[in-house]
């Protein structure tokens, strides 16, 4: 079966340090894997995708992600948080003609 | 406007009421979605709308009702819904209904179900 496991649902980075969200999935075949973003009261935006092409993305506002096959991971980094960072991240896969979501990772960053 | 657009934004209903919520994406996509958000769970898709033609019903009870009637229009017609009904209804576009395709979401409807 298709899945994906956030493996934080909460991480607090202080303003300027590094930010690592993980996920780990689950899939019989090689898929497209996304990572979208939530800021409180709006939709999901995307940040990056993954298509089988180059292992590491890199995505709108300095995110980037690394696509580990023999670990099925698909963590999202960025090098320095700003505050604006402070959100909902869901890692999703493709399936089908469908998107499988993550249960979400709220990064809180503290001034 | 822009992006897909979404009305109400809030929504309080009795289990009793027969409401609506409507989506609009103004991006020419041709696949259309509706998600349920509820706390603490992953999002759930509910439908899936490809050139008006739904090709996903994600056995969602039949108090949820969709409606189609173009590319750019979803509705997600509610009736006796129940308090665990209460949620962000989220509803999507994308260019074609391949899962590979980036999906652009617009800001939900919070449904309260009294």
């Amino acid at each position: 079966a298709q899945s994906v496991t956030q493996l934080d649902s909460h991480v607090s980075v202080s303003e300027g340090t590094p930010v690592l969200l993980r996920c780990n999935y689950s899939s019989s075949y090689s898929p497209s894997l996304f990572w979208y973003v939530q800021h409180p009261n709006k939709g999901l935006q995307l940040l990056l995708k993954y298509t089988s092409a180059a292992t590491l993305v890199k995505g709108i506002n300095g995110f980037e992600a690394e696509f580990k096959k023999s670990e099925t991971s698909f963590h999202l980094t960025k090098p320095s948080a700003h505050m604006s960072d402070a959100a909902e991240y869901f890692c999703a896969l493709e399936y089908g003609n469908k998107l499988v979501f993550g249960a979400g990772t709220i990064l809180r960053v503290k001034s | 406007e822009t992006g897909v657009t979404q009305t109400p934004r809030h929504l309080v209903m009795g289990m009793t009421n027969k409401k609506s919520l409507k989506c609009e994406q103004h991006l020419g996509h041709n696949a259309m979605y509706w998600y349920k958000q509820s706390a603490k769970k992953p999002l759930e898709l509910m439908f899936v709308y490809n050139f008006k033609e739904q090709t996903e019903n994600n056995s969602v009870p039949s108090r949820f009702s969709p409606e189609c009637p173009n590319s750019s229009h979803l509705f997600l017609h509610l009736h006796t819904l129940q308090p665990e009904d209460s949620a962000l209804y989220l509803c999507a576009s994308s260019q074609d209904h391949r899962g590979r395709d980036e999906q652009f979401f617009g800001p939900g409807t919070r449904l309260t179900v009294l």
